[in-house]
C-alpha cells in the first residue's frame, strides 16, 4: 500500500537557519509523482514541486531545494536562509497511478515555525 | 484564471443539520477532487470525478455525504445529518488528464466546518 511519512511534527529555527524538512514514501508503484505542498494559516494548499519517478535529478528553486533518492524512497525538501514567511505547515504528497488518476496521499505534514 | 474556488468558507452548523459545499474547479481542469482534513493531520481523499462522472468514493465518505458535478464543471459536497465528528477542513482541488500541460493538482483554500 502506498504511505507517506514525515516523521518531524515539528521544527522551530530561528530566522536564516537552513532546515529540512524529511518525506519517506512507499509505494509499489514504478510510476509516480512526488509533491511538496505548503499551508500557511489560511489553509490553502499552495503547490511548490512534482517530481516523477523517473527523474531523480535535485531541483533548485530560489531558497528551496528538493533531495529525491528512490535508492532510500525519500524527497527530503531544504529552506535555505529562512524567513518568518515560510513559517508554515508543510506536506510531502504521493499520486498514486497518475495516469488514471490524481489521487494524492498525504503524510501527516510537518509545522515549521521560523522566529526573527 | 482565479484558480480553484471554494465556498463558503466557514460554516457553523447544528448536529443533524444539512450542509453544502461547492466547488468551482480551475475552468480547464476536468478532473475534481474533495479531501478532508482534520486538525494535525494531512487531507484525506474522499472522493474524485472526472467530467461530471464520480469515477471514485473514499470509505471515508459515508452514506450521509454525497457529491455531484451535474455538468462537469462546478461541484457541490453534501452532508445529511451532520455529526460532530463531520467537523473538519473540506478541500477541493482539480487538475487536468491532458498530460501535456503536467498533471499538477492545485487545491481552494477550503471550507471549514464546525458542527456544535
Amino acid at each position: 500500500a502506498q504511505k507517506v511519512t514525515q516523521a518531524q511534527t515539528e521544527i522551530s529555527v530561528v530566522e536564516k537557519e537552513d532546515v529540512t524538512l524529511d518525506c519517506v514514501y512507499e509505494t509499489r508503484d514504478t510510476t509516480y509523482y512526488l509533491f511538496w505542498y505548503k499551508q500557511p494559516p489560511s489553509g490553502e494548499l499552495v503547490f511548490l514541486i512534482r517530481r516523477n519517478s523517473f527523474d531523480e535529478q535535485n531541483e533548485i528553486s530560489g531558497r528551496y531545494s528538493w533531495n529525491f533518492q528512490k535508492s532510500t524512497s525519500s524527497f527530503n525538501f531544504t529552506i535555505t536562509a529562512s524567513q518568518v514567511v515560510d513559517s508554515a505547515v508543510y506536506f510531502c504528497a504521493l499520486s498514486e497511478a497518475p495516469y488514471n488518476t490524481d489521487k494524492l496521499i498525504f503524510g501527516t505534514g510537518t509545522r515549521l515555525q521560523v522566529f526573527p | 484564471d482565479t484558480g480553484v474556488s471554494q465556498d463558503p468558507r466557514h460554516k457553523i452548523t447544528k448536529r443533524g443539520q444539512n450542509v453544502t459545499f461547492r466547488c468551482d474547479p480551475i475552468s480547464e481542469h476536468n478532473r475534481l477532487y474533495w479531501y478532508r482534513q482534520t486538525l494535525g493531520q494531512g487531507p484525506e481523499f474522499l472522493t474524485y470525478f472526472q467530467n461530471e462522472a464520480q469515477l471514485e468514493k473514499s470509505r471515508l465518505l459515508s452514506d450521509r455525504f454525497s457529491a455531484e458535478r451535474p455538468k462537469g464543471s462546478f461541484s457541490t459536497l453534501e452532508i445529511q445529518r451532520t455529526e460532530q465528528g463531520d467537523s473538519a477542513m473540506y478541500l477541493c482541488a482539480s487538475s487536468s488528464s491532458d498530460r501535456s500541460s503536467g498533471n499538477t493538482i492545485y487545491f481552494g483554500e477550503g471550507s471549514w466546518l464546525t458542527v456544535v
